[in-house]
């Protein structure tokens, strides 16, 4: 079976401008979560989705928002970007999204803010 | 609120020798915690998790991790370190009963000496 898929895998941007991160999960997978690394840190929280609707959120600006769509791939976007938003960013699938399910991560999109 | 400390963001061991990467958490709830391992330009891949069992958790690659409420830490241990272990190591941790809003450590790089 394919493992979580992310696209695209780098991408240059510059300040102020949009952008869309798109994920597709493991087949079966209905949850998926979308996760901020700096270099050099930790990755960082930043949404939840199950079943089509945000079940967490970390703590981002409104400038990042999120969907899933029905058959459970993700999009992540990001608006007005900062030089602050260059990151890996990371997207995660499980089954049902519970605490205690495995999360399988995807190799991340490179995004780099000029 | 949940949090980890990852003592020492290098490690270095021989190859052959016992690997051992410190992790001490906080949370005001019974928590659920992970080890995961980046290797470098991929996503993070599951070590092993704690969720309330077992206090000894087994995971992939040889590697183990000891729960200690009294001490709040999760120590990652290996006992015989493997050049393919050189990766980055993250220290998770969630609370019980919620979504998988996961606060990861800052991470130990772990460098193996031939």
């Amino acid at each position: 079976d394919a493992g979580v898929t992310q696209s695209p895998t780098h991408l240059i941007k510059t300040r102020g401008q949009h952008v869309t991160l798109r994920c597709s999960p493991i087949s079966g997978h209905k949850s998926v979560s979308w996760y901020q690394q700096v270099l050099g840190q930790g990755p960082q929280f930043i949404f939840q989705y199950y079943e089509k609707e945000e079940r967490g959120r970390g703590n981002f600006p409104d400038r990042f928002s999120a969907r899933q769509f029905p058959n459970y791939s993700s999009e992540l976007n990001v608006n007005a970007l900062l030089l602050g938003d260059s990151a890996l960013y990371l997207c995660a699938s499980s089954r049902a999204g519970a605490v205690q399910d495995t999360q399988y991560f995807g190799p991340g999109t490179r995004l780099t803010v000029l | 609120a949940q949090s980890v400390t990852q003592l020492g963001s290098h490690v270095s061991v021989s190859e052959g020798a016992l690997v051992l990467l410190r992790c001490n958490y906080s949370s005001s709830v019974p928590p659920y915690l992970f080890w995961y391992v980046q290797y470098p330009n991929q996503g993070l891949q599951l070590l092993l998790k704690y969720t309330s069992a077992a206090t000894l958790v087994k995971g992939i690659n040889g590697f183990e991790a000891e729960f200690k409420k009294s001490e709040t830490s999760f120590h990652l241990t290996k006992p015989s370190a493997h050049m393919r272990d050189a990766a980055e190591y993250f220290c998770a941790v969630t609370r019980s009963g919620g979504y998988q809003k996961v606060t990861f450590g800052i991470g130990t790089k772990l460098q193996v000496i031939p």
